[in-house]
């Protein structure tokens, strides 16, 4: 089993509509969580830490399930330029150490 | 501010040549990390160095070394190069440990034929 699990897609979303991607995680002790955005043969840039509580940045919002052991993002009123790949990011416990999902893929249709 | 940097952005290699990856970031940053990227994989941590002096061995260091010997500059060097090396490698930073964020570099592609 993959440490970092997401569902490839890609998902086709058309444009102003809500989009949700879930990430599994196996390792019960990961204390951190990202969600990076990458673009077509681009640097990964972080879209945004994810917090036990949940947490939103304008059109974005992220939700941590330690019981299940999973994290999700949710794109509200999607735009063309949210067409990207999107990784799913666990700290390991020794804090030193990222473990990466392979990423979601999304394209937003006008 | 330029981030990070690294060079070269394209190169191809032959098996058994040897090459070194170099990154520099101007933030002052103590931790810097490598990357590889395959595709349809996540990233694959091969080095990271928590300070100048100190490097450790990440998820895959076969066939690669670091060295730290300034705060901006963290070069990867690849002996022996094999097809399997061939990826986008990554370098990035970042202030405090992994639960802060990283910052990339645009990346170098390596084809090694």
């Amino acid at each position: 089993r993959k440490e970092v699990e997401q569902d490839p897609g890609p998902f086709n979303v058309p444009e102003g509509a809500t989009v949700a991607f879930n990430c599994t995680y196996s390792n019960s002790a990961s204390q951190s969580f990202f969600w990076y955005r990458q673009d077509c043969r681009k640097e990964p840039k972080l879209l945004m830490s994810v917090y036990s509580s949940g947490n939103e940045d304008g059109r974005f919002t992220a939700q941590l399930n330690r019981a299940s052991q999973y994290i999700s993002l949710l794109i509200r009123d999607s735009k063309l330029s949210d067409s990207a790949t999107y990784l799913c990011v666990v700290g390991r416990d020794s804090n030193y150490q990222l473990i990466w999902g392979a990423g979601t893929k999304l394209i937003i249709k006008p | 501010n330029a981030g990070v940097t690294q060079t070269p952005k394209f190169r191809i290699l032959k098996i058994g040549q040897s090459m070194t990856l170099q990154c520099t970031q101007d933030m002052n940053h103590n931790y810097m990390y490598w990357y590889r990227q395959d595709p349809g994989m996540g990233l694959k941590l091969i080095y990271y160095s928590v300070g100048a002096g100190i490097t450790d061995k990440g998820e895959v260091p076969n066939g690669y070394n670091v060295s730290r010997s300034t705060t901006e500059d963290f070069p990867l060097r690849l002996e022996l190069a094999a097809p399997s090396q061939t990826s986008v490698y990554f370098c990035a930073s970042s202030r405090r440990d992994s639960t802060d964020t990283q910052y990339f570099g645009p990346g170098t592609r390596l084809t090694v034929l």
